[in-house]
């Protein structure tokens, strides 16, 4: 069985840092790409960066790009997301969601989500 | 970035009801197109991909169809466990983007 489970939320005040983790079990992680999507209270979705299965390959959206960083360990079967220079705007629930082979943009599995609080 | 729009925005119906949601890319995507399924407080959970493939465990009365840029998502009779908030989204290229949302209520 597919597991994704999110870690490393929190409040956090404006310019700190966190590092969400992702820690996956039942497939051959190192296979799939992951991304990270994220939920705004009461608005809708957004992409926020996807990591190829080689870790080889990053992409980001231009909101986050220079001030997250994603990356994976496939000997741990986890994906990070080292958020720099928070602000409030970053304030959502983010998810990690697995890709399908051949195609990293499509999801098939997500995690529970974690909550992520910018404020002063 | 291509932007996704969906129509409607929210959409009141009844058990047994048929309803169709509307995707409208801003510029060609071919069929690389998803639907997702998300209630109040949990995970979005995936339904289709490739514009009409059902994934795995997805009850049939759910399909998709279109290609270029008009997409549809239809549920057939509408069932307690359908009310929900559905969005679309484009993996043609990065950005990776979603529609708003379309919130299906109970009439």
């Amino acid at each position: 069985e597919v597991q994704l489970l999110e870690s490393g939320g929190g409040l956090v005040q404006p310019g700190g840092s966190l590092r969400l983790s992702c820690a996956a079990s039942g497939f051959s992680f190192s296979t799939y790409a992951m991304t990270w999507v994220r939920q705004a209270p009461g608005k809708g979705l957004e992409w926020v960066s996807t990591i190829s299965g080689s870790g080889g390959a990053t992409y980001y959206a231009d909101s986050v790009k220079a001030r997250f960083s994603i990356s994976r360990d496939n000997s741990k079967n986890t994906v990070y997301l080292q958020m720099n220079s928070l602000r409030v705007e970053d304030t959502a629930v983010y998810y990690c969601a697995k890709g399908v082979i051949g195609a990293a943009g499509v999801f098939d599995y997500w995690g529970q989500g974690a909550q992520v609080t910018v404020s002063s | 970035d291509i932007q996704m729009t969906q129509s409607p925005s929210s959409l009141s119906a009844s058990v047994g009801d048929r309803i169709t949601i509307t995707c409208r890319a801003s510029q060609d995507i071919s069929n690389y197109l998803a639907w997702f399924q998300q209630k109040p407080g949990k995970a979005p959970k995936s339904l289709i991909y490739d514009a009409s493939s059902l994934r795995s465990g997805v009850p049939s009365k759910f399909s998709g169809s279109g290609s270029g840029t008009d997409f549809t998502l239809t549920i057939s009779s509408l069932q307690p466990e359908d009310f929900a908030t559905y969005y679309c989204q484009q993996y043609n290229t990065y950005p990776l983007t979603f529609g708003g949302g379309t919130k299906v209520e109970i009439k």
